[in-house]
């Protein structure tokens, strides 16, 4: 398996410009969620899923989307880039209730500078 | 909403000394709490976690200790070692919730 993984790795991105990160699990789970790392603020969620086509708000949404259409993908969209959103971006996956565990695993992260 | 607060933000040690990092969680709710161990450079990786029906938890050098009623948690690294160096996050959720709150990370060193 090769657990979480996400691309790019790195990313600038202009003022105004749009990109989608990407997520992909192959560890079957339903819960996904996305995170901001900023230093000195721990993890903050974006968003997070239970499932294909159920979507909800974290402690930080605006300025992203995201859909889940498949089990396996969770992207992540920003509509118009903003220096504030410079940060590093973690997907993380963990099992549902049926499997009685909550434990979480993350990506490698992307490291998103916004001019 | 949950808020996790944890300290210290800095923690350095000498090798084979132990280490304490505290945790304190506002949702009574929450029963699930997890340490995450971040490498530079990597994505936090779970270490040990506890849930609330028990007070403690212990994996070889790390243990995990829950106060319910102070809403409380520590994580507890014995014999430290160089490559126990990096920044570790405590966690609170409500099992099964698919989302957790995490406090903003201590970096532990450790003095060769």
């Amino acid at each position: 398996n090769a657990g979480v993984t996400q691309t790019p790795k790195f990313q600038v991105l202009k003022t105004g410009q749009s990109m989608t990160l990407q997520c992909a699990q192959d560890m079957n789970h339903e819960y996904m969620s996305w995170y901001r790392q900023d230093p000195g603020m721990g993890l903050r969620l974006i968003h997070y899923s239970v499932g294909a086509g159920i979507t909800d708000q974290g402690e930080v949404p605006n300025g992203y989307n995201v859909s889940r259409s498949t089990t396996e993908d969770f992207p992540l969209r920003l509509l118009s880039a903003a220096p504030s959103q410079t940060s590093v971006y973690f997907c993380a996956s963990s099992y549902s209730i049926q499997h009685s565990t909550d434990t979480q695993y993350f990506g490698p992260g992307t490291r998103l500078t916004v001019l | 909403g949950e808020n996790v607060e944890q300290h210290p933000s800095t923690l350095s040690v000498q090798e084979g000394d132990s280490a304490v990092i505290k945790c304190t969680y506002s949702d009574s709710a929450s029963n699930y709490f997890p340490w995450y161990k971040q490498e530079l450079g990597k994505g936090p990786q779970l270490i040990i976690d506890i849930r609330s029906n028990v007070g403690e938890k212990k994996d070889q050098r790390i243990a995990v200790t829950l106060n319910k009623t102070a809403k409380h948690f520590s994580l507890h690294i014995t014999e430290t070692q160089p490559e126990d160096s990096a920044v570790y996050f405590c966690a609170a959720s409500i099992s099964n919730a698919g989302k957790s709150t995490f406090g903003d990370g201590t970096t532990l060193t450790v003095k060769p």
